[in-house]
Formats: C-alpha cells, structure tokens, sequence
C-alpha cells in the first residue's frame, strides 16, 4: 500500500491555465506538507498543515493555494501558471508537528510551456 | 539558510561502509540532526536522527560528535540501491526541513 500518494505524476500544460495536484496519506498523520524541488534539484518547503490549518506558509506567489479537506488530504491548486512553476513538486506528511520524520510522495513533474 | 555543510560527492564500493560527513558548527541545544536521502526521480526518504546520543536503526547508524558540532552517517554495507544524494538537516522543529545541495554518493560494484 502506497504511504502517500500524489495524482497526476506527469503534468503538462500551457502558461495561464490552473491546474491542481492532489495528495492523499493512509498513514494516520496529521500533518502534511508541500514541497517544491526546482530544475536545480533545491528541495524548499511551501505549505504545511496540521489537522487541516495552515501552519507554515513560506514566500509563495498566491496563485498556489493549497486545500485541506481532512487530515488524510492535501490538495494544491495553482492559478495562472507560469513557467517559472516548472518543478517537481512533493507531499509528505509526518505523525506530529515538531520534530518528526516525514514521509514523501513519489512526486508530480510539472511542466509549464 | 541550511546550517549544514555536506561533501558534494562520495564514491563508495558496494559491500564496504559508506561514511558520510556533516559539519554543522552553529547547531543550537534544541535542535536535531535529521538524514535523508534521495534516490533518483524519487521523492525523499527519511533515513535517521539524533540529538545528542549516536542512533542506530535498520538502515544506518548516526554518529554525533561530542561538540555536536559534526556528524556522520553509516551505511554499514553500501550497495548499488544506496545510490543517491544524502542529505544532513538540522532542525528544532516546527516541521520544517531545510534541505541543502546534499552529498551525492555512488556505490560501484
């Protein structure tokens, strides 16, 4: 069974148009994460959220708003993309807030044109 | 703004230990020293931590200086699948890891 899972894997698409990248966790966690890792392989986090509020918002354009339906889920919707948001972008999610391994999803490739 | 710095590449022969250092000179009383790894195209894995002690579990052994001012990371019989890019992150929580360049290490037969 996958730990945490991200849908699409592979996502292409044109400048300006919106798109979402949705993640789901069975491992029982409450607190899950979005990351961005660009084409120079730096790995930065964007979001976290525990028990589905926002805990950590790290400078993000506002076009990336991410959405927690409940505590197994981290949705993140992108407006108006920008080649700039080309990257690999990575959920993971941890059992605690605080000091605490975290546990990454495979990953969605996004790719702007 | 990581706090650590790490060798850019490692080479290591498969069935030997593969001993990666992390120097992390300004870590404060609170805060751990966390390992990951990334395989290639995939996403992350969490490896080890420790805060003081050495730790040891199923994948590696942690080693912490006295100081705690370094670290190294043991991989006791490297193989090919250890293949990847490690890194050291030092954290005092509040979830977020920051991830540095990493050491790339390549296990050969």
């Amino acid at each position: 069974d996958t730990a945490v899972s991200q849908t699409p894997k592979y996502l292409v698409t044109q400048m300006g148009n919106d798109k979402s990248i949705k993640c789901e966790q069975n491992l029982g966690h409450d607190t899950m994460y979005w990351y961005k890792q660009d084409s120079k392989k730096f790995l930065k986090i964007m979001f976290s959220y525990n028990n589905k509020e926002l805990i950590i918002n790290e400078t993000v354009p506002n076009r990336f708003s991410p959405k927690s339906p409940d505590k197994a889920h981290l949705n993140l919707h992108i407006n108006s993309l920008e080649l700039g948001d080309s990257a690999v972008y990575f959920c993971a999610s941890s059992q605690n807030p605080g000091t605490d391994e975290q546990y990454f999803g495979p990953g969605t490739r996004l790719t702007v044109t | 703004d990581a706090k650590t710095t790490q060798p850019t590449s490692m080479d290591c022969a498969e069935g030997r230990a593969a001993n990666l250092p992390c120097n992390h000179s300004t870590i404060s009383g609170n805060e751990y020293v966390y390992w990951y790894r990334q395989i290639h195209s995939q996403g992350p894995q969490y490896i080890i931590h420790g805060l003081k002690n050495n730790e040891t579990n199923e994948m590696a052994s942690l080693i912490i200086t006295e100081d705690r001012k370094s670290s190294t990371l043991i991989l006791p019989h490297a193989t090919l699948r250890d293949t990847a890019v490690y890194y050291c992150i030092v954290t005092s929580g509040f979830q977020k890891l920051v991830f540095g360049t990493g050491t790339r290490l390549l296990v050969s037969p």
